[in-house]
């Protein structure tokens, strides 16, 4: 069973550029979570879905950044305009049940984004 | 809020040493407490879990039990291997946070062969 899938894993970008982070999820996973890493904060969870309505993007860092779930099984991350500050590792994760709460999370391998 | 305090690292051990990495929390709930395990270049895997006091979550000879009175989650190997050097994550989920999962900051694990 394939898991939760990122492309891509590197990106090396130029400040101001569009950047879009592709997930697709487990098959039959129902909740999507983007979470960043840097050594500075640690994970920090950007936006959750739950059957593909967007939960709670409280920890969006700002209106460069927009998420979408276009179907069950998709995902992207956007950021424009990219900035340095936002260099870090980006994962996804899923999840599966109707308690969610108790639902341990599936990670894809990240997409490390530097913008220069 | 509800958030997760875990032992700063690095963490370092000869192989075959006891390993205990701390985890106390505080939480608005009654929150499932998990374990992750993040290898180098890879994404976060679940190492274990317990979703009610007193519970152990057990996995590779790695163990935790829930401690609702002293709010910890400890995690704890009778002899490590090389091959768990790592960084370890000790997180919460809460039905009153909804869907959300909080970890703690990591703790880097380096075992010497």
């Amino acid at each position: 069973d394939a898991g939760v899938i990122q492309s891509p894993r590197h990106e090396v970008t130029e400040m101001g550029q569009e950047v879009t982070l592709r997930c697709k999820l487990i098959s039959g996973h129902n909740s999507l979570f983007w979470y960043r890493q840097t050594m500075m904060r640690g994970l920090e969870l950007l936006i959750y879905f739950n059957n593909n309505v967007p939960i709670d993007d409280s920890g969006m860092p700002e209106d460069r950044f927009s998420a979408k779930m276009p179907n069950a099984s998709f995902s992207t991350l956007k950021i424009q305009p990219s900035e340095p500050r936002d260099s870090a590792v980006y994962f996804c994760a899923s999840s599966f049940g109707q308690e969610a709460y108790n639902s341990p999370l599936h990670f894809g391998n990240g997409t490390r984004l530097t913008v220069t | 809020g509800d958030s997760v305090t875990q032992m700063e690292g690095p963490v370092t051990l000869s192989e075959e040493a006891f390993l205990t990495i701390n985890c106390t929390y505080t939480a608005t709930g009654y929150p499932s407490l998990f374990w992750y395990v993040q290898y180098p270049g890879e994404g976060l895997q679940l190492l274990l879990k317990a979703t009610k006091a007193d519970d152990k979550g057990s996995n590779k000879g790695f163990e935790a039990t829930y401690r609702k009175e002293t709010t910890s989650f400890h995690l704890e190997k009778g002899s490590v291997q090389v091959s768990d050097s790592a960084v370890y994550f000790c997180a919460l989920s809460d039905i009153a946070g909804g869907f959300k999962t909080i970890f703690g900051a990591g703790t880097r694990l380096f075992v010497k062969a």
